[in-house]
């Protein structure tokens, strides 16, 4: 069975710094790994998608790579804001999407 | 175009009762997933449903079930509550040849007594 897990579980950070974050998986056969981020009380937010073929995907600020042969991915998040406290979590799609248990973020003013 | 909503918003049962929630996709998506959220397990997948159809299913009892209907709006009903079953379940849908791309509601919290 997939088992995806996230590292850090919390993370605390000043306004502006660049981080860094996780999601490590066991079985490389997967379509595609997405990370979505979540706000208290909402549903989750699609922010990237990175299909098994890929190494890496670009938006704005974020940038996630996918290694699949190794199991892991990073989310690089840049000159990070206040805006961009939640919680971010990591989800690999096989037969089904196995999400990870998330990392929650605080940016600090 | 409205998101996917999800009704009722909050919910609180006793132990052996059973339960309904309904989840309306947007307009024009016929693919719709649901999740349990737990603060132990994290978010799991329970089943998606394209065009009236189980396509597929997660690792959980009978007891929970799902259907959808003729206009994508999909309920999950869960039996004999018990206490683990308190969680936020969401409801993702996606539209055709695009079932990767998902669209979250905000989720129906459901508190078991």
């Amino acid at each position: 069975k997939q088992e995806v897990t996230q590292i850090p579980a919390a993370l605390s950070v000043p306004e502006g710094e660049n981080l860094v974050l996780n999601c490590s998986f066991t079985d490389s056969a997967i379509y595609n790994l997405q990370w979505f981020r979540q706000d208290p009380g909402k549903g989750l937010t699609s922010l990237l998608l990175i299909q098994s073929s890929q190494r890496e995907q670009t938006s704005g600020r974020l940038n996630a790579s996918l290694d699949k042969s190794s199991g892991r991915s990073t989310l690089y998040i840049a000159a990070s804001q206040p805006g961009d406290s939640a919680t971010y979590l990591c989800a690999v799609r096989g037969n089904q999407f196995y999400f990870g248990t998330g990392t929650s973020l605080t940016v600090i003013p | 175009k409205a998101g996917v909503t999800q009704t009722p918003r909050y919910l609180i049962k006793t132990r052996g009762q059973q339960v309904t929630l309904s989840c309306s996709p947007i307009s024009g998506h016929r693919s719709v997933s649901w999740y349990q959220q737990t603060p132990g397990q994290g978010l799991q997948f329970l089943f998606e449903y394209f065009s009236e159809t189980q396509r597929n299913k997660g690792n959980f009892p009978g007891r929970f079930s799902g259907r959808q209907f003729s206009n994508s709006r999909s309920e999950m009903n869960v039996s004999t509550l018990e206490l683990g079953d308190s969680a936020l379940y969401l409801c993702a849908s996606s539209p055709a040849g695009a079932t990767d791309t998902q669209y979250f509601g905000p989720g129906t919290r459901l508190t078991v007594l």
